[in-house]
């Protein structure tokens, strides 16, 4: 299984700021995702982050709002831009192989308050 | 659309009890499921999959379930709670879009444990 680190694991920030979360593998994977879950609610998936190439983002997403990059295969950053109290969730950061059945492995989440 | 519903966002129990915590999906092809569960403040863990073979799946921390094909069902069940089983769980199905895999999820059931 893969070993998945997150940063910041917390922050506080004020509206209309911009907050980069950054997430990082132990070994070289296919798929990075990156999930949303506001208070008390299951995952919804920003977007899926690409090697080499812009993310795909999920209906209701934009680049604007979540730019993403992932300049290589254990690396990624999601930007949470101009925020807005909305936006205070759990930011999780996943990764997988691609293959049927394949498992997700999860990191520990950043937990955003705006203020 | 694939969708996955787990009935109940909430099931308590008492300590030593059973546990049983409910999923069914949509899926028009033979699926892939899984559950994962989320302590308070964390990531979250796969406890169990099933892709293909044995319809009846062993998991971590004692827990199991039963891939139900004419139910469309995957529930999660436990002879005997504990104290530490008290967390979120969710429950997640495999769909392949474009050329990967992506989950579709549950909303979520938290499960209480009673002393």
């Amino acid at each position: 299984s893969a070993v998945i680190s997150q940063k910041p694991s917390r922050d506080i920030c004020q509206r209309g700021t911009s907050l980069t979360i950054q997430c990082q593998v132990d070994s070289q994977v296919t798929m990075m995702f990156w999930y949303r879950q506001q208070p008390g609610q299951s995952l919804t998936l920003i977007a899926t982050a690409n090697q080499g190439s812009e993310a795909t983002y999920e209906s209701g997403f934009v680049i604007d709002k979540f730019p993403i990059s992932r300049p290589n295969l254990t690396f990624s950053t999601l930007t949470v831009s101009n925020m807005s109290p909305e936006d205070s969730s759990i930011y999780l950061c996943s990764v997988a192989s691609g293959r049927a059945g394949d498992t997700q492995y999860f990191g520990p989440g950043t937990r955003l308050t705006v203020l | 659309a694939q969708s996955v519903t787990q009935l109940g966002s909430h099931v308590s129990v008492s300590e030593g009890a059973l546990v049983l915590l409910r999923c069914n999906y949509s899926s028009s092809v033979p699926p892939y499921l899984f559950w994962y569960v989320q302590y308070p403040n964390q990531g979250l863990q796969l406890l169990l999959k099933y892709t293909t073979g044995a319809t009846l799946v062993k998991g971590i921390n004692g827990f199991e379930a039963e891939f139900k094909k004419s139910e469309t069902s995957f529930h999660l069940t436990k002879p005997s709670a504990h104290m530490s089983d008290a967390a979120e769980y969710f429950c997640a199905v495999s769909v392949r879009m474009d050329s990967n895999y992506q989950l579709i999820w549950g909303a979520g059931t938290k499960l209480i444990i009673k002393p």
